[in-house]
């Protein structure tokens, strides 16, 4: 299994300059997430999906907007690129329901820089 | 809102001993998880332990456990023998157990160094 992947791992854009993170896992799993860390802070959560079709807002959700057409997959979309958000940006996935399986799984990170 | 309070930015402990991280939490719920994970410089978030917050027991793996004072709000980490690989950032997370909520808030994370 290879787990949470995500593409691309480096992206370098100029300002109002659109874009699509890919996050992809092969574990069967219902949730999905997308984060930013920034330096100094935790992760914050942006969106985040319960199952396929579906989305929900997290904490920081301006300026993206996701989708979750397949199970298997959770895209975040910048339509409007701005240096506000020039980040580093996870995904992460989990089982639903039940007390042991709401361990979170991390993709590896993408390093997004807006000139 | 919860929130999560890391207040050692960095630290520092020479190998094969014991380092203890702090991490507080403000919640007025009292059905919850607490996690902290391990970023080491692949930037990879990597669970290290997990509390369920309705066990009075301390969870364990291996050569990390945690202090959980559930009145205090308090959830620290204790590394024993520390290794050179332990070296990374390490984030102390709270989330609600509540049905399809699976919210984490993250603290802002302690660097970790451990040295030879």
């Amino acid at each position: 299994n290879a787990g949470v992947t995500q593409t691309p791992k480096f992206r370098v854009l100029k300002t109002g300059q659109s874009m699509t993170l890919l996050c992809a896992q092969d574990m069967n799993h219902e949730y999905m997430y997308w984060y930013r860390q920034d330096p100094g802070m935790g992760l914050r959560l942006i969106h985040y999906s319960v199952g396929e079709g579906t989305t929900a807002k997290g904490e920081v959700p301006d300026g993206y907007n996701v989708s979750r057409l397949k199970k298997q997959n959770f895209l975040l979309g910048l339509e409007s690129a701005a240096p506000s958000q020039t980040s580093v940006y996870f995904c992460a996935s989990s089982f639903s329901g039940g007390p042991s399986t709401d361990t979170q799984y991390f993709g590896p990170g993408t390093r997004l820089t807006v000139l | 809102a919860q929130t999560v309070t890391q207040s050692q930015p960095e630290m520092s402990v020479q190998e094969a001993e014991t380092v203890t991280l702090s991490c507080t939490y403000d919640t007025s719920e009292s059905n919850y998880y607490l996690f902290w994970y391990k970023q080491p410089p692949s930037r990879q978030m990597i669970l290290v332990i997990r509390q369920e917050a309705y066990k009075q027991q301390n969870a364990t793996e291996n050569r990390f456990s945690v202090n959980f004072q559930k009145a205090a709000k308090s959830f620290s980490l204790k590394i024993s023998d520390s290794q050179l690989g332990d070296t990374a950032m390490y984030f102390c997370a709270f989330m609600l157990r509540t049905y399809n909520n699976n919210d984490m808030r993250f603290g802002a994370g302690t660097r970790l160094t451990v040295k030879p």
